[in-house]
């Protein structure tokens, strides 16, 4: 079935530091992807999506481009700040309906 | 505000009672979505309803029942609470190709 692994937390940075997070996917056909973002007390909210091979999803300064040799779709920022610590959730949708998460990955910027 | 909106916050339950958990949409999307998200496992889809009266199983249904009472609303119960449902209870809901938009969750306590 469809699933995806991302890198395990928590990870701890330092204001203006590169951030990465690595997410790889299985999936059957062609899946859209999603990062979504998790700020304490909340509920999920998309950060960036790509639906299809070669798409670059931005927003907020984060990226992440959809790899199909690799079934990867990174999530990178190349200065975080405090505002962005939370918990960073790779997803994907094979279908129309249902999204399959990633566990979740824990960011925390320290000043 | 658009969004999705959950009621109750937070709960606390003994075992064995019931309680239901409402969502409600004001955005005229057509799927919704129940899952939960615990610690180191991501959020796991419990039910979800593509349509106006539709409704169907998710990776982890057992122990719960979901009703699609009209387009906005789609409430989650739990006939027989049990420790093992201690969670936080999300809600979603999309429209077409979209993107989920999530509720704030649910903080449920089971003793």
């Amino acid at each position: 079935g469809d699933s995806v692994t991302q890198m395990e937390g928590p990870v701890t940075l330092s204001e203006e530091a590169f951030l990465t997070i690595n997410c790889t996917y299985t999936a059957t056909g062609y899946p859209s992807l999603f990062w979504y973002v998790q700020y304490p007390g909340e509920g999920l909210q998309l950060l960036l999506k790509a639906t299809k091979a070669d798409d670059k999803g931005s927003n907020k300064g984060f990226e992440a481009t959809y790899r199909k040799e690799t079934t990867s779709f990174h999530l990178e920022k190349g200065s975080v700040q405090v505002s962005d610590s939370a918990v960073y959730f790779c997803a994907l949708s094979a279908n129309d309906y249902k999204l399959s998460f990633g566990a979740g990955t824990t960011v925390t910027v320290r000043a | 505000n658009a969004g999705v909106t959950q009621t109750p916050k937070f709960q606390v339950l003994k075992t064995g009672q019931s309680m239901t958990l409402q969502c409600a949409q004001d955005m005229n999307h057509n799927s919704m979505y129940w899952y939960r998200q615990d610690p180191g496992m991501g959020l796991r889809l419990i039910y979800y309803s593509a349509s106006e009266g539709t409704t169907d199983k998710g990776e982890v249904p057992n122990g719960y029942n979901v009703s699609r009472l009209n387009k906005r609303e789609f409430s989650l119960r739990l006939e027989s609470a049990a420790p093992s449902q201690t969670s936080v209870y999300f809600c979603a809901s999309r429209d077409s190709a979209a993107p989920q938009h999530f509720g704030d969750g649910t903080r449920l306590s089971i003793l």
